[in-house]
């Protein structure tokens, strides 16, 4: 199993506070992912990084930030908890030595936004 | 705008019986399929990449096929068991671009 670990894995947080989800890998992969999983919706693409310090958006990145300071670390950041943010987020990792590989996922991480 | 689809949404079947279920992306600008499975309660698994047209996979009873000139893949399922529940999932890659894009994804309950 690929080593990525999310904390926390649940949440509950009040409408308007920050929260900082985390996702720890030990595989030295450099591209990071950051999804969030709703009914009918399948899996969405918030945050990416293609390394330390190189992050982009993805389809639904309003109200998110990201930081990766180290290749092994990458954190979503909600400034400001709304409950449209309840959501299981998933993180994911890919290697891309050797050509094209599948991602791997964290647990995940339930955040209930009350 | 990229899109993928998952047919059929759900499926119920019978344990032992073999079953398929198809993704549709873009034809054009191919770069790679992935195929990835989902319990419930847990995090979605890798099955398969494929990045040639024509390409066959196989992982014991589960096989897939790719036909990227007409933008679909099968995902086969020989002699299902309750254990094969899942969701399966499939992403496409874009050439220009470096991130997946997710069907929704097929529902299969093996029936005992």
């Amino acid at each position: 199993d690929a080593g990525i670990t999310q904390s926390p894995r649940h949440k509950v947080t009040e409408t308007g506070t920050p929260v900082t989800l985390r996702c720890h890998q030990t595989e030295n992969h450099r591209y990071m992912y950051w999804y969030r999983q709703d009914p009918g919706h399948g899996l969405r693409l918030i945050h990416y990084s293609y390394g330390v310090k190189d992050t982009d958006k993805g389809e639904v990145s309003d109200g998110y930030s990201v930081s990766r300071s180290k290749t092994e670390d990458f954190l979503l950041t909600l400034e400001s908890a709304t409950s449209s943010q309840t959501s299981v987020y998933f993180c994911a990792i890919t290697s891309e030595a050797g050509g094209e590989n599948s991602a791997f996922f964290g647990q995940g991480t339930r955040l209930t936004v009350v | 705008i990229l899109n993928v689809e998952q047919s059929p949404q759900s499926l119920h079947v019978q344990e032992g019986d073999s079953t398929n279920f198809t993704c549709s992306f873009p034809s054009s600008n191919f770069y790679a399929l992935h195929w990835y499975r989902w319990e419930t309660a847990k995090s979605p698994e890798a099955l398969f990449v494929m990045t040639l047209n024509g390409d066959e996979k196989k992982k014991g009873r589960i096989s897939a096929t790719l036909n990227t000139k007409e933008g679909y893949s099968y995902l086969y399922i020989k002699g299902s068991q309750p254990e094969d529940s899942a969701t399966y999932l499939c992403a496409f890659k874009a050439g220009n671009n470096r991130k997946l894009i997710w069907g929704l994804g097929t529902s299969l309950a093996v029936n005992p």
